[in-house]
């Protein structure tokens, strides 16, 4: 079993709507939780983490957690062409000692004029 | 800019040949990570470095030699490599390995073709 799964896409949506990523993970123990971003030929960053149950927003950006449903999304407002990219959910996982980030594969976005 | 910095950034050997990937971070940090990226596939774990000592070798085989000489620099040394090890290589680094905040810095990766 995948430790984080995403659906990998292309996920096409008009510019001015919203895009919906999700993520599940498979150890109950997590307990922080976090989306990168990545253009294409350039490398990840981080643009959200959410640690609670619930919503957590930053500008134009939505972060949803829940935990009984080992369920993380992402929620894009107002979709411009410049958020298209790859999104990369990744779970802290604690093991030997200390957090160890690991990644799904990615859910590509493709938000066209 | 993210205050790490990989070269080279491209990178085509053959399956004889030893090669070293640099990788180095301007950003006062003590832990620092080599990952794999191949396309359509997770960032794999391979090395985790904190504060020069090496605490993680995610079952990585031995055809891939990292060295750590201080906090702000990292490499992979590779050879005899294999036309599956072609991928890009990023690196990145954290305040420490715990990172509660889940900020990875990463670099901008190098990119190896094994011909």
């Amino acid at each position: 079993q995948k430790e984080v799964e995403q659906n990998s896409g292309p996920l096409s949506v008009p510019e001015g709507a919203i895009a919906s990523l999700n993520c599940t993970y498979s150890d109950r123990g997590s307990q922080s939780f976090f989306w990168y971003r990545q253009y294409s030929g350039k490398s990840p960053e981080l643009i959200m983490s959410i640690y609670s149950n619930g919503d957590k927003e930053d500008g134009r950006f939505t972060a949803q957690l829940n935990k009984a449903s080992q369920y993380v999304s992402l929620l894009i407002r107002d979709s411009q062409p410049s958020d298209s990219a790859t999104y990369l959910c990744a779970v802290a996982l604690f093991s030997g000692g200390y957090n160890k980030l690991i990644f799904g594969a990615g859910t590509r976005l493709a938000v066209h004029p | 800019e993210t205050g790490v910095t990989q070269t080279p950034r491209h990178l085509v050997m053959g399956m004889t040949n030893k090669k070293s990937l640099k990788c180095e971070q301007h950003l006062g940090h003590n832990a620092m990570y080599w990952y794999k990226q191949s396309a359509k596939k997770p960032l794999e774990l391979m090395f985790v470095y904190n504060f020069k000592e090496q605490t993680e070798n995610n079952s990585v085989p031995s055809r891939f030699s990292p060295e750590c000489p201080n906090s702000s620099h990292l490499f992979l040394h590779l050879h005899t490599l294999q036309p599956e090890d072609s991928a890009l290589y990023l690196c990145a680094s954290s305040q420490d390995r715990g990172f509660d905040t889940g900020e990875l810095f990463f670099g901008e990766g190098s990119r190896l073709t094994v011909l």
